[in-house]
Formats: C-alpha cells, structure tokens, sequence
C-alpha cells in the first residue's frame, strides 16, 4: 500500500494524558499536513511541513500540540496534557508541491477520545 | 466570510439517477484550486476531483464531473449514475495561491449524501 497511513487508528486517552500519533506520507511527496475534523464538520488545517520545515501553524494548535518531521519524511503529532475538548478526528495528508494542483491524499485518520 | 459554503447539510439520490452537490467559494486571488473528497463513515477522505481557476474546461472523473462557474464562484460536483455505494459525506476544498507555492487548504462543512435503493 502506497498511500497515506496513520497509526494508532484510534485511541482512548484518560484526561491530563499525552499522546502521540504518527504519520507516514506518500514516499515522494515533500508536503505534509495535519488536519483535525469533529463531528458534523469539515476538517480544520493545523499545520503543514515542507520537508522537513514547519511552514504554517493554525491558531488552532495550541502550546499543548506539537508536530515535529525530523528527517522531512514521516512526521508525529503530540498532543500533552490532553482534554476532552481534543477529541476528534487527526487526519494527515501528504501532497507533490505542484503536480496536480497540489492535491492532497489523505490517511485514514487516527480517532482520539478523551476520557 | 466562509471561504467554502455548502448549503445542503444532507441529500437524498434514488439509485442510477444523478445528483448534484452545491459549493461556493470566496477568494479574491486569481490563481485557486477546488477539490472534491468523499468521506465514508470510515473516516478516510478520499480524492475526487480537481479544477484549477485557470483550467477553462471542466474537470471530469469517471461518474464525477465538476461545474466550475469562475463567474459566479461556483464548483458544483455532478456525480452521473449513484451507486449505493455513493453514501457518504462530501466536502468540497479551495486552496488558495498558486499549486507551488503557499499551501492552505480550506473545506466546506460537507453534504451527506444518501443514495436510495
């Protein structure tokens, strides 16, 4: 399998817990991003990486989240201190800087549930 | 304002008939891209369909096609003959700025889409 993966696919956390979820892109692509998505919504942009450079980080992630890409291939997400409003859905996504419009193909997504 | 607007939270299609899937979108750069992704209740979003503000014909996928209208910033999805398997949310996506450079982007709250028997 070629494509996006994600691990762990979900994740029962009790509440003040860290996590960590990693991600492994598409082999040649040298973006990657990171994506939270709740219930009934569309997913919500946390940051991307150029390689190995963290380019953008949304307002969204906050001093408790954290997502390094050390060697500009797979990339890791923590989030510490977890609270129950961090439940969601963590979507990676990987893309080819200019081929195709830049599409992006994501992960299945790593589900969190903070208990 | 919503960079991405889907006005239909949720849809019915009978089977084999086709149905189409509202997206406006606000930006004022000229170089854009919109795309289309389905998401079943698994949780994978999967790739459709892309337009690219410039392309001048509209994007077509096998059942998918895309009715881009720049004028009245409009990228509807058209999917032709439904299948069960169609059942699913859909989210249409802007990114804005041109494919090389600055990459951001934006989804709709999606439509879920129930194809009937």
């Amino acid at each position: 399998d070629t494509g996006v993966s994600q691990d762990p696919r979900h994740k029962i956390t009790k509440r003040g817990q860290n996590v960590t979820f990693r991600c492994d892109p598409i082999s040649e692509h040298n973006r990657l991003y990171w994506y939270r998505q709740t219930l009934g919504q569309g997913p919500e942009f946390l940051t991307y990486f150029q390689n190995e450079a963290q380019l953008e980080k949304s307002r969204l992630l906050s001093d408790r989240f954290s997502a390094e890409r050390p060697k500009g291939s797979f990339s890791t997400l923590e989030i510490q201190r977890t609270e129950q409003g961090d439940s969601a859905m963590y979507l990676c996504a990987s893309s080819l800087a200019g081929a195709s419009g830049n599409t992006i193909y994501f992960g299945e997504g790593s589900w969190l549930t903070v208990v | 304002a919503q960079k991405i607007t889907q006005t239909q939270p949720g849809m019915f299609v009978q089977e084999k008939e086709a149905v189409t899937l509202d997206c406006t979108y606000d930006t004022s750069d000229q170089s854009y891209g919109l795309f289309w992704y389905k998401q079943p209740s698994s949780g994978e979003m999967i790739f459709l369909i892309y337009q690219g503000s410039y392309d001048e014909q509209n994007a077509t996928e096998g059942r998918y096609s895309l009715n881009f209208q720049k004028a009245r910033k409009s990228a509807n999805l058209v999917i032709s003959a439904s299948q069960l398997g169609d059942s699913a949310m859909y989210f249409c996506a802007m990114r804005e700025g041109d494919s090389g450079g600055y990459q951001k982007v934006t989804f709709g709250t999606g439509t879920k889409l129930q194809v009937i028997p």
